[in-house]
């Protein structure tokens, strides 16, 4: 079973809507949490970091971290056709600094 | 800034072969990492290095050697292609320090048949 799982979708949303995107993990040592984008035929670039557990706002982008469900999610408000892309979410420990575990990725269409 | 450059950008190989994939990155990060990118398996690590002369073994080194003789640079070779590492291969820096943001080269795509 890998530490990381994530639904590969694809996840269909109209303009507008706000895109709900999940990770569940199973190592309760990880700390640090990724959400990247990555566009197609593209390398993922990052949107959010958190450390350790909470809510982090960047713009139209939330991440939230619950270490109790081992479970965090990245919504996306007012989604655009420009967010269509594949999320992935890593994750770190902090005795392993250095070793990211990414799930599968999800993939997002948007659209007009 | 150039980033993270990766080299070639598609490569073709026949099993038994050998090659090496260049990354090189100009922000003066200590931190380097190269990835497998594979349908439905995410982003697996290979191998990483945490500055000049130090690597080590991510999820997946079976089949790679690295080295890291400069900062800049980092290349990933290929001892013996087996189809089994026909897939798109990412190369990535970031600081060293509380370092979680990784900058991601375009990728490699490799087939080897």
């Amino acid at each position: 079973q890998k530490e990381v799982e994530q639904d590969p979708g694809p996840l269909s949303v109209p303009e507008g809507a706000i895109v709900s995107l999940n990770c569940t993990y199973s190592n309760s040592a990880f700390q640090y949490f990724m959400w990247y984008r990555q566009y197609s035929r593209k390398g993922p670039e990052l949107l959010m970091y958190t450390y350790s557990s909470g809510n982090k706002e960047d713009g139209r982008f939330t991440a939230q971290v619950d270490k109790s469900s081992k479970y965090i999610s990245l919504f996306i408000r007012d989604s655009q056709p420009s967010d269509s892309a594949t999320y992935l979410c890593a994750m770190m420990t902090t005795d392993s600094w250095g070793k990211f575990q990414f799930g599968a990725g999800t993939q997002v269409v948007v659209t007009p | 800034n150039a980033g993270v450059t990766q080299t070639p950008k598609f490569q073709v190989l026949k099993t038994g072969q050998s090659m090496t994939l260049q990354c090189a990155q100009d922000m003066n990060h200590e931190y380097m990492s190269w990835y497998r990118q594979d349908p439905g398996m995410g982003l697996r690590l290979i191998h990483y290095s945490v500055g000049a002369g130090i690597t080590d073994q991510g999820e997946v080194p079976n089949g790679y050697n690295v080295s890291r003789s400069t900062t800049e640079d980092f290349p990933l070779r290929l001892l013996s292609a087996a189809p089994s590492q026909t897939s798109v291969y990412f190369c990535a820096s970031s600081y060293s320090s509380g370092g979680t943001e990784q900058y991601f080269g375009p990728g490699t795509r490799l087939t080897v048949t």
